[in-house]
């Protein structure tokens, strides 16, 4: 069975500090790596994806994906009180089926 | 571009009661993919839609049931409602053949079961 591993948290960071999220997964052969963003009552937002592994990086958020120790993380440079919320990673598996298997989620509180 | 939408936004019912939740995909999507994300959990799939058709199911029971419209968009059904089927129910679309098929939500469905 695929799993996806997150620390449920609470990670609590200050304001302006970098807020790291780890996921970690149990299918080698996992292809795609996601990152949505869960306000609490809302639905999942992408924040962004990630194939290769290293760095990619979009705005104030980096993904670093290591397939060898089969990891992916989530970097948040500049943490804001805005961007308090659950942190949700989703892999999924080679051979073209493409459901996402998802992580419980990381909350993340930015306090000031 | 149209985003994702579901309806209704919130549901109560009893149990042993039916309900349907519909969806309707991003524009320009063609795959729509079910989840039931009960609290403090991540979306567990429930089902996808493609081509009017079933195309993987997760571990749910045939209680659980779906279609697709020709205009692509959908319906989940539940039958026989239980006290733990009250969850929040996401809508996810996205483009079949993608090399990433990414899956973006709609707003989501909450039921809930009394």
């Amino acid at each position: 069975q695929k799993e996806v591993e997150q620390n449920s948290g609470p990670l609590s960071v200050p304001e302006g500090a970098i807020a790291s999220l780890n996921c970690t997964y149990s299918d080698r052969g996992s292809q795609s790596f996601f990152w949505y963003r869960q306000y609490s009552g809302k639905s999942p937002e992408l924040i962004m994806f990630i194939y290769s592994n290293g760095d990619k990086e979009d705005g104030r958020f980096t993904a670093q994906l290591n397939k060898a120790s089969q990891y992916v993380s989530l970097l948040i440079r500049d943490s804001q009180p805005s961007d308090s919320a659950t942190y949700l990673c989703a892999v999924t598996a080679a051979g073209g089926s493409y459901i996402p298997t998802f992580g419980r989620g990381t909350s993340l509180i930015v306090h000031p | 571009d149209a985003g994702v939408t579901q309806s209704p936004t919130h549901l109560i019912k009893t149990r042993g009661q039916q309900v349907t939740l519909r969806c309707s995909p991003k524009s320009g999507h063609d795959t729509v993919s079910w989840y039931q994300q009960a609290l403090g959990q991540g979306p567990q799939f429930i089902f996808q839609y493609y081509e009017e058709e079933e195309r993987q199911r997760g571990n749910f029971p045939d209680r659980f049931s779906g279609h697709q419209f020709p205009n692509y968009s959908s319906e989940l059904n539940v039958n026989a409602l239980l006290l733990g089927d009250s969850a929040l129910y996401l809508c996810a679309s996205s483009l079949a053949g993608g090399a990433t098929d990414t899956q973006y939500f709609g707003p989501g469905t909450r039921l809930t079961v009394l």
